[in-house]
């Protein structure tokens, strides 16, 4: 089957740390993005990809990092220079405008990260 | 640069009634529009979508939306809900290839 992982689900990390979270498509898409969600804020947008080696700043980057070495994968390290990292993770990925999707983009299940 | 509102951030409703769930988006030349839908510790789900075409849209589980260019709008609506409705949902545009998201209206559906 077609879809996003994300792993792991939950994830604890003491303040200081730095982690990192997991993404996996096996759609074939070339975008990828990742959002954070904090409750009665909506999604906002961490960090994006439309090509392998390449990515662009979100609205809300600092205190994060991405690669994408792959066109599979796109993993997300929140840093210590995070202030407020316990939010839940989600990651998405699309078809760029040029193959026809119009931008829909098809989300994994998410993890929920807090900082102890 | 592109925004949504979503003027609601929680509609209750008794089972089997009507709902509307707004949600505004700021003018541009070609639009692309969104609903998703998220259950608890979730990730989203596509509803529905507005690319071209006819202005209203419908999904599998009888919500619609009606695009509304003059007054900027694209509102969710279904005629009877159910419990399982009971969710959050999110209005979405798309804009420089990236979505651009509501703050969430969380349908509280009661028996």
């Amino acid at each position: 089957d077609g879809g996003i992982t994300q792993s792991p689900k939950y994830l604890f990390r003491k303040e200081g740390q730095n982690v990192t979270l997991s993404c996996e498509q096996n759609l074939n898409h070339d975008a990828m993005y990742w959002y954070r969600q904090d409750p009665g804020q909506g999604l906002r947008l961490i960090y994006y990809s439309q090509i392998v080696n390449d990515f662009q700043k979100g609205d809300i980057a600092e205190g994060y990092s991405v690669s994408r070495e792959k066109k599979e994968s796109f993993p997300l390290t929140v840093t210590s220079a995070q202030k407020n990292p316990t939010a839940f993770y989600l990651c998405a990925s699309s078809i760029l405008i040029g193959g026809g999707a119009k931008g829909e983009q098809f989300f994994g299940p998410g993890t929920r990260l807090t900082v102890l | 640069a592109q925004s949504v509102t979503q003027l609601d951030s929680q509609v209750p409703v008794f089972e089997e009634a009507p709902v509307e769930l707004r949600c505004n988006y700021s003018s541009s030349v070609s639009v692309y529009l969104f609903w998703y839908v998220q259950y608890p510790n979730q990730g989203l789900q596509l509803l529905l979508k507005y690319l071209s075409g006819s202005t209203l849209v419908e999904s599998i589980n009888g919500f619609e939306a009606e695009f509304n260019k003059s007054q900027t709008s694209f509102h969710l609506r279904k005629p009877s809900v159910h419990i399982s409705d009971t969710a959050e949902y999110f209005c979405a545009v798309h804009s420089s290839y990236k979505l651009i998201f509501g703050s969430g209206t969380r349908l509280l559906v009661r028996p």
